[in-house]
């Protein structure tokens, strides 16, 4: 079966830190990729996808995320948190089917410490 | 201003007594997509559509219809809801001219509880 994960429902860091949110995926083929956040009370907002070529994306607010098709992971990563990014992160995978399929991960939870 | 609206914002019904949620999309999206969002699980796509007249069953389409009548709109419907609908609901909508995915855009979110 098609699945994303996001191993750590909740991470931690302090302000000034670089942050990593994980996510693995099962999804045979080359899917693409996407991370999405939502703040509190809001709808999800695009952060930044991946569709083919340079495994390191840039995305809105400083975030990146890197493909490693070896590891099945696409891992969301920013230089220095803000106290401002705190929120619920969900990775999401469309599988390569021709359809508008998409598979989130259950979310993780961001904690940026002042 | 582009954006996802969806009516309505917070629902209070009873079990069995049918409802519609409307979404609207002001950008001429072809592809638009029902989720519903619980925790510890994510978001899980209900329905979607890829173009008027066209949908298809996302993960976890039991208990609800969706309609495409036209390209702006697709309400969910829900002939005969039961408490385990309880859930937060969001629709989205995407913009795909070269086949590639494009950037989905969400709506506010629907509160629906069911008693």
């Amino acid at each position: 079966a098609q699945s994303v994960a996001q191993p750590e429902d909740q991470v931690n860091v302090a302000e000034g830190n670089p942050l990593t949110v994980k996510c693995t995926y099962s999804v045979s083929g080359n899917p693409y990729l996407f991370w999405y956040v939502q703040y509190p009370n809001r709808g999800l907002q695009f952060l930044l996808k991946y569709i083919t070529g340079d495994n390191l994306v840039k995305g809105s607010y400083g975030f990146e995320a890197e493909f490693n098709k070896s590891q099945t992971s696409f891992h969301l990563k920013k230089p220095s948190a803000l106290v401002s990014d705190s929120a619920l992160y969900f990775c999401a995978v469309r599988p390569p089917s021709g359809t508008y399929k998409y598979i989130f991960g259950t979310g993780t939870r961001l904690k940026v410490l002042a | 201003e582009a954006q996802v609206t969806q009516n309505p914002r917070y629902l209070i019904t009873v079990t069995g007594k049918k409802l519609t949620v409307t979404c609207s999309q002001n950008m001429n999206h072809e592809y638009m997509s029902w989720y519903r969002q619980d925790p510890g699980l994510g978001l899980r796509q209900i329905y979607y559509s890829m173009n008027v007249e066209v949908t298809d069953k996302g993960d976890v389409p039991e208990g609800y219809k969706v309609s495409r009548k036209e390209k702006r709109n697709f309400p969910l419907i829900l002939e005969s809801p039961s408490p385990n609908q309880t859930s937060l609901y969001f629709c989205a909508s995407s913009f795909e001219p070269t086949g590639m995915p494009g950037t989905q855009y969400f709506g506010p979110g629907t509160r629906l509880t069911v008693l």
